[in-house]
């Protein structure tokens, strides 16, 4: 079955410990993105990465990491969460359409809260 | 930059009766167009998608949208609805020209189905 999966679906931490959330994709996409969604803000995009090794800035990626070493995986790193931090986080991939994004899968989505 | 709006963050019918969803997007170029649905607790599932290919598209569950150039729209409809068509729906708009690398997502419109 064609999916991505995201783990943790629910993660509740402390401000200023490390924490990762794993992205995995079956469907061999060379595109992966991160994105956050915030009451009213709708979904915005933290990071993106077109293949692996490559990755680049979204609209709002203060306070995350992300790397791509293999091209099914592309975990989200927060070194240092803050409260603001406290989202639903979803991570989504995609084929290629020229050199524009086709119909992006995303995963189930992972609650975070940072107290 | 990209945009799109979606005018109306919560619409409310009754089940039966049309449903209609408001978006527009800003591009200088004829985009890709998306709607997204998600349903409580869940990730986002595209509903359809216009890809410079027939300006009516029909999705999933009965739903369709038209792109509208002139008036740079991309409205969904669905003509009677359902209570299990209560979610919320997202818009998003890719450039498939210059090498623009993402998805923007309009703020969501909650679709309530009253009896």
């Amino acid at each position: 079955e064609a999916q991505v999966t995201q783990n943790p679906r629910y993660l509740i931490t402390v401000t200023g410990k490390k924490l990762t959330v794993t992205c995995s994709q079956n469907m061999n996409h060379e595109y992966m993105s991160w994105y956050r969604q915030d009451p009213g803000l709708g979904l915005r995009q933290i990071y993106y990465s077109m293949n692996v090794e490559v990755t680049d800035k979204g609209d709002v990626p203060e306070g995350y990491k992300v790397s791509r070493k293999e091209k099914r995986n592309f975990p989200l790193i927060l070194e240092s969460p803050s409260p603001n931090q406290t989202s639903l986080y979803f991570c989504a991939s995609s084929s290629l359409i020229g050199q524009g994004i086709g119909e992006q899968y995303f995963g189930p989505g992972t609650r975070l809260t940072v107290t | 930059a990209q945009s799109v709006t979606q005018l109306g963050s919560h619409v409310s019918v009754s089940e039966g009766a049309l449903v209609l969803l408001r978006c527009n997007y800003s591009s200088s170029v004829p985009p890709y167009l998306f709607w997204y649905v998600q349903y409580p607790n869940q990730g986002l599932q595209l509903l359809l998608k216009y890809t410079s290919a027939a300006t009516l598209v029909k999705g999933i569950n009965g739903f369709e949208a038209e792109f509208k150039k002139s008036e740079t729209s991309f409205h969904l409809t669905k003509p009677s609805a359902h209570m299990s068509d209560a979610a919320e729906y997202f818009c998003a708009v890719s450039d498939h020209n210059g090498g623009y690398n993402k998805l923007i997502f309009g703020a969501g419109t909650r679709l309530a189905v009253h009896p």
